[in-house]
């Protein structure tokens, strides 16, 4: 069964240092979301792309966050630099098309300490 | 007012029995509506879902959608300790391409 992966699993790092995770969609997923979970609340939108087009970034914070999907597959986040408050389960989920169901991948739990 | 409402628990039922878990929406337009499940420390995985009103089976598990009052539910029949966990409403409004989820309600099965 076809699976979204994403690397690291876990990453601690100390604030105002850079991370960036990794995400491969499901095989032939034009949608690509990179969603952010905080302990106790539902996972919060960052970023959608359709293929290698950003859709909506409008809850990203720009000035530490970015996102690529430069050929329409895999995609990377980054934060720089990081923050304490930014300690947080990081989550991608793919969709064949959007408005359709979305699968999870394992998830980046980030602490920032 | 959030897109998305559930109750966060916990709810607690006894193994064997129906577990309601109940999630309302703003948007009267909303078109999808899913239910995933999340265990603690792992990522969401789908349940089901519902597009039409009425009842969608699968299984032990049931989801109840009614637009007109703006609410989409999920029964778990016959409830088992390996339920236990966090079940999230995910809604996807009219027009949109965003998903929004709700905070999840807690469940634990007793054995």
């Amino acid at each position: 069964e076809a699976e979204v992966a994403q690397s690291p699993r876990y990453k601690i790092t100390e604030k105002s240092q850079a991370v960036a995770f990794w995400c491969d969609p499901i095989s032939g997923h034009a949608t690509l979301y990179w969603y952010r979970q905080i302990l106790g609340q539902g996972p919060e939108l960052l970023v959608q792309f359709q293929d290698e087009s950003v859709v909506d970034d409008s809850q990203l914070p720009k000035d530490r966050f970015s996102a690529e999907r430069l050929k329409g597959v895999d995609s990377t986040l980054k934060i720089q630099p990081a923050e304490l408050g930014d300690s947080a389960m990081y989550l991608c989920a793919s969709s064949p098309e959007a408005q359709e169901t979305q699968y999870f991948g394992p998830g980046t739990r980030l602490l920032v300490l | 007012q959030k897109e998305v409402e559930q109750n966060s628990g916990p709810l607690s039922v006894p193994e064997g029995a129906i577990a309601s878990l109940n999630c309302t929406y703003s948007d009267r337009g909303s078109q999808s509506f899913f239910w995933y499940r999340q265990y603690s420390g792992k990522s969401p995985e789908l349940i089901m879902f519902i597009y039409s009103n009425g009842d969608k089976e699968d299984g032990r598990f049931t989801a109840q959608l009614n637009k007109a009052s703006q609410y989409v539910s999920l029964l778990i029949r016959d409830s088992q300790p390996s339920d236990s966990a966090t079940y999230l409403c995910a809604v996807n409004p009219s027009g949109g391409n965003q998903f929004y989820f709700g905070t999840g309600t807690s469940l634990t099965v007793i054995p």
